[in-house]
């Protein structure tokens, strides 16, 4: 049972346009969502996160925004660059767990 | 750098064997997780330890086993390898029992033959 879903396995975006990464979930305990960025040969590095408090979180060109009702979030990347391709996972957590659930993983190509 | 330590980088064994991987947390973290991802798929959480005592545990065989010792740096145990035990072995830490915001180290890639 997949609590943490990212249904797009891949995407392609052209540079300087938006990139958006989309993520559900499942589980109504978490309350707590962060996007995890991996480059190969890397660990995953954290990138932004949102509480179930807010519906929006902005950091410089990366913006999280919280659906709770539709238990969605997403993650807009503006303007994508080149460097900006990797994987990105969401994932997932609650006050009372002591641990991240995460997504599969969407593999972002940022075209030059 | 994360500041999270993992050793080795790669490892290669063959079926039937164990093996151990380590983990060195960032200075101060007081929590570690295990983490496998196989083949490109996403993170399984395996367990985590908080100050030497194990808080939470997900998707563990009971062929594995993990300890986290008092200078806080943690081993995952894999014992009686299996091809299918192939996959990317990821530590993190953080600071809280909570999980907030966690540090990964760069992984232990584990190649079963």
């Amino acid at each position: 049972d997949q609590q943490v879903k990212q249904n797009s396995p891949s995407l392609s975006v052209q540079e300087g346009r938006i990139s958006i990464l989309n993520c559900d979930y499942t589980n109504s305990m978490f309350d707590y969502f962060l996007w995890y960025k991996k480059y190969p040969a890397e660990g995953p590095t954290f990138l932004i996160s949102i509480s179930s408090i807010k519906d929006k979180n902005e950091d410089g060109r990366f913006t999280v925004f919280l659906n709770k009702s539709a238990k969605h979030l997403s993650l807009h990347i503006v303007p994508s660059q080149p460097g900006d391709s990797a994987v990105y996972f969401c994932a997932a957590s609650s006050n009372a767990g002591n641990m991240l659930t995460f997504g599969g993983g969407t593999r972002l190509m940022v075209k030059p | 750098d994360s500041g999270v330590t993992q050793t080795p980088k790669h490892l290669i064994t063959a079926t039937g064997q164990r093996v151990t991987l380590r983990c060195s947390p960032r200075s101060g973290d007081l929590s570690v997780y295990w983490y496998q991802q196989s083949l490109d798929q996403g993170l399984q959480f395996l367990i985590q330890y908080y100050n030497g005592e194990e808080r939470a545990k997900g998707n563990i065989l009971e062929r594995f086993s993990a300890q986290q010792f008092p200078d806080l740096h943690s081993e995952l145990n894999l014992s009686s390898l299996e091809l299918g035990d192939s996959a990317l072995y990821f530590c993190a830490s953080s600071v809280v029992y909570g999980v907030t915001e966690a540090f990964f180290g760069q992984g232990t890639r584990l190649t079963v033959v």
